[in-house]
């Protein structure tokens, strides 16, 4: 079993809906959770992040973390075609040292 | 705020020759991460440092790769000699702190190896 799992997609929504983007992994005693948005041929760039259970919202972006079902989301509302992109999942996981393990990331593409 | 820099960002050698990557973090980060991205995956952490001292290196392949942070500041990670296996992007990135910090990502060495 993989530490994160995404779905790869390729995931489409039309322009202003939302997407969703899910991800579960396995350890835990994981603490921290981040996304991060890669364009083709460029580095990750954080998104945002969460450590607790719940939601947390940045503009059109919130993410949700449900850590007894050991999965985490991210909702993109009114989505863009600058919304274009590979979204990681990325995990920290305590039990091995705080080590971070991404997931193989979901593409997504906005139709205009 | 500077970036976290990296250098080349590209190269292209032959199969058991060797090669060398360049890293400078973010000025005050403590932890620098090297990762290897291979075309449709995500990011592997090969080696994470706290200071000049070495966090995690288990998944690092190290018969062929090595790495180092002298004075904690800049590191490089070097592959020889490289195999056709080793084509990726090396990603370098750093955080103030370990474990749940927000990490900053580099541009990215893009290695082929032929």
């Amino acid at each position: 079993q993989k530490e994160v799992e995404q779905n790869s997609g390729p995931l489409s929504v039309p322009e202003g809906a939302i997407a969703s983007l899910n991800c579960t992994y396995s350890d835990r005693g994981s603490q921290s959770f981040f996304w991060y948005r890669q364009y083709s041929g460029k580095s990750p760039e954080l998104i945002m992040f969460i450590y607790s259970n719940g939601d947390k919202e940045d503009g059109r972006f919130t993410a949700q973390l449900n850590k007894a079902s050991q999965y985490v989301s991210l909702l993109i509302r009114d989505s863009q075609p600058s919304d274009s992109a590979t979204y990681l999942c990325a995990v920290n996981e305590a039990n091995t040292g705080n080590q971070f393990y991404f997931g193989t990331g979901t593409s997504l593409t906005v139709i205009p | 705020e500077a970036g976290v820099a990296q250098s080349p960002r590209y190269k292209i050698i032959e199969k058991r020759q060797s090669v060398a990557f360049w890293c400078n973090p973010i000025s005050g980060h403590a932890t620098l991460y090297w990762y290897q991205q291979i075309l449709g995956q995500g990011p592997k952490l090969l080696i994470q440092f706290q200071n000049n001292g070495v966090v995690d290196d288990s998944q690092l392949p190290k018969d062929r790769f090595s790495a180092e942070r002298l004075k904690g500041v800049d590191s490089t990670l070097k592959i020889q000699p490289a195999k056709l296996e080793d084509s990726a992007v090396y990603l370098c990135a750093s955080s103030w702190d370990i474990g749940t910090d927000t990490q900053y990502f580099g541009p990215g060495t893009r290695l082929t190896v032929l």
